[in-house]
């Protein structure tokens, strides 16, 4: 797996677009991007995952830079139930993923 | 449809007791895995199974047992508890399909004393 940096905690203002920015720069070219979140300790929670092309579903949004050195999770209207631990892998088998520490985003009312 | 269940969600154990962590499966997930989290830190893999009657290591196996009896279940089994083991328990399960989300279980909180 490819290593991953990101910022350990962020803050997003309720309504407005959490943009939650990931570092994997080692990522080979058929790596997957994926992106969980755990809320309060509950088991992690799939959102979104890619590998070249810009993504979306109901939850968010995943950019991924030309390079793929880098990506970029975006939920667009952040509320207070969104207030998480946020983790983006890269790489991973189906039966492992490995978890960093991720980015604690606190969305605030 | 009920997902990835885990139980108990709560257990405390006293020092070289043995249990087994349950973790079912409805699914039908050829793949299936067991995590730990300890405070502050990310999930880390115990042991993995890619279909029924087999398993694996993974990052962090020691003092720990796992079957695959049925596609269903997957049992993680503390042989002797030791407070090291206290964390927080995840089963998950995902497709043998490349690159599917994985489901994960609510956890079991462990305290070893």
């Amino acid at each position: 797996d490819a290593k991953t940096t990101q910022p350990p905690s962020m803050d997003c203002a309720e309504g407005r677009a959490a943009n939650l920015p990931c570092n994997h720069s080692t990522i080979s070219g058929n790596e997957y991007v994926y992106w969980y979140r755990q809320i309060h300790s509950q088991g992690p929670q799939y959102i979104i995952h890619g590998l070249k092309n810009n993504e979306t579903n109901e939850m968010a949004s995943l950019i991924i830079t030309e390079d793929r050195k880098s990506s970029t999770l975006i939920l667009p209207h952040a509320t207070l139930r969104d207030t998480a631990v946020y983790y983006c892998i890269a790489g991973g088998s189906n039966y492992k993923l490995t978890f960093g520490k991720g980015t604690l985003l606190t969305v605030n009312p | 449809n009920a997902g990835v269940t885990q139980t108990p969600k709560f257990q405390v154990l006293k020092t070289g007791q043995s249990m087994t962590l349950q973790c079912a499966q409805d699914m039908n997930h050829e793949y299936m895995s067991w995590y730990r989290q300890d405070p502050g830190m990310g999930l880390r893999l115990i042991h993995y199974s890619v279909g029924a009657g087999i398993t694996d290591q993974g990052e962090v196996p020691n003092g720990y047992n796992v079957s695959r009896s049925t596609t269903e279940d997957f049992p993680l089994r503390l042989l002797s508890a030791a407070p090291s083991q206290t964390s927080v328990y995840f089963c998950a399960s995902r497709e043998r399909a490349r690159n599917t989300e994985a489901f994960f279980g609510q956890g079991t909180r462990l305290t070893v004393v």
